[in-house]
């Protein structure tokens, strides 16, 4: 099973600055097959990024992902005040499909 | 549109029995492998299980093999998940998602989740 470790746990930021969250894989992550999900409390998560750099459907340029391999990122050039929220990374490359422990975005 | 409703949480006592339900519509829903994902209270997401297009094929989280039991019935864009000898970390929202194309593992639509509880 491939273990997904997000850091930070916290990120404490303000409006306008630049997020960079990461998302490490125990093992190497097969067509950098990675997303990441936008979670607010007492809701469902949103897809926001697809193939480690894809952009999901209706999701703002602002939000970025990049990697390979072991190694993901996903920036939020702008933070808006509607990015405050907790952040997942999920690997499809191999069963089982696992997450991440998540990042939260926090106003500073 | 796309919209998943999930049903059947509510509380139970350790050992016993629930069965959700996920109804699905706004997609062709017989062409798409599902998924259940669970969340417990302050946790991060956890993928419980996904079925097969035509429900001939199940895999299952190591953490609910044996106990739970995923099923569909496409003439009624219907999803069940029958759990059994729950435990009390099977405490969670349950939600059931639906890859954004066919053949993909990652979600692009999911429920609102229902609420289990395992407490005595």
């Amino acid at each position: 099973e491939i273990v997904l470790t997000q850091s930070p746990a916290t990120l404490s930021m303000s409006p306008g600055e630049r997020a960079t969250l990461s998302c490490g894989a125990s093992q190497s992550v097969s067509s950098s097959y990675l997303a990441w999900y936008q979670q607010k409390p007492g809701l469902a998560p949103r897809l926001l990024i697809y193939d480690a750099s894809s952009r999901a459907t209706g999701i703002p340029d602002r939000f970025s992902g990049s990697g390979s391999g072991t190694d993901f990122t996903l920036t939020i050039s702008r933070l808006e005040p509607e990015d405050f929220a907790v952040y997942y990374c999920q690997q499809y490359g191999s069963s089982p499909r696992t997450f991440g422990q998540g990042t939260k975005v926090e106003i500073k | 549109e796309v919209q998943l409703l999930e049903s059947g949480g509510g509380l139970v006592q350790p050992g016993g029995s629930l069965r959700l339900s996920c109804a699905a519509s706004g997609f062709t829903f017989s062409s798409y492998a599902m998924n259940w994902v669970r969340q417990a209270p302050g946790k991060g997401l956890e993928w419980v299980s996904s079925i097969t297009n035509s429900g001939g094929n199940t895999y299952y989280a190591d953490s609910v093999k044996g106990r739970f039991t995923f099923s569909r019935d496409n003439s009624k864009n219907t999803l069940y998940l029958q759990m059994n000898s729950l435990r009390a970390e099977d405490t969670a929202v349950y939600y059931c998602a639906k890859p954004a194309a066919i053949g993909k593992f990652y979600f692009d639509c999911w429920g609102q989740g229902t609420l289990v509880t395992v407490s005595s």
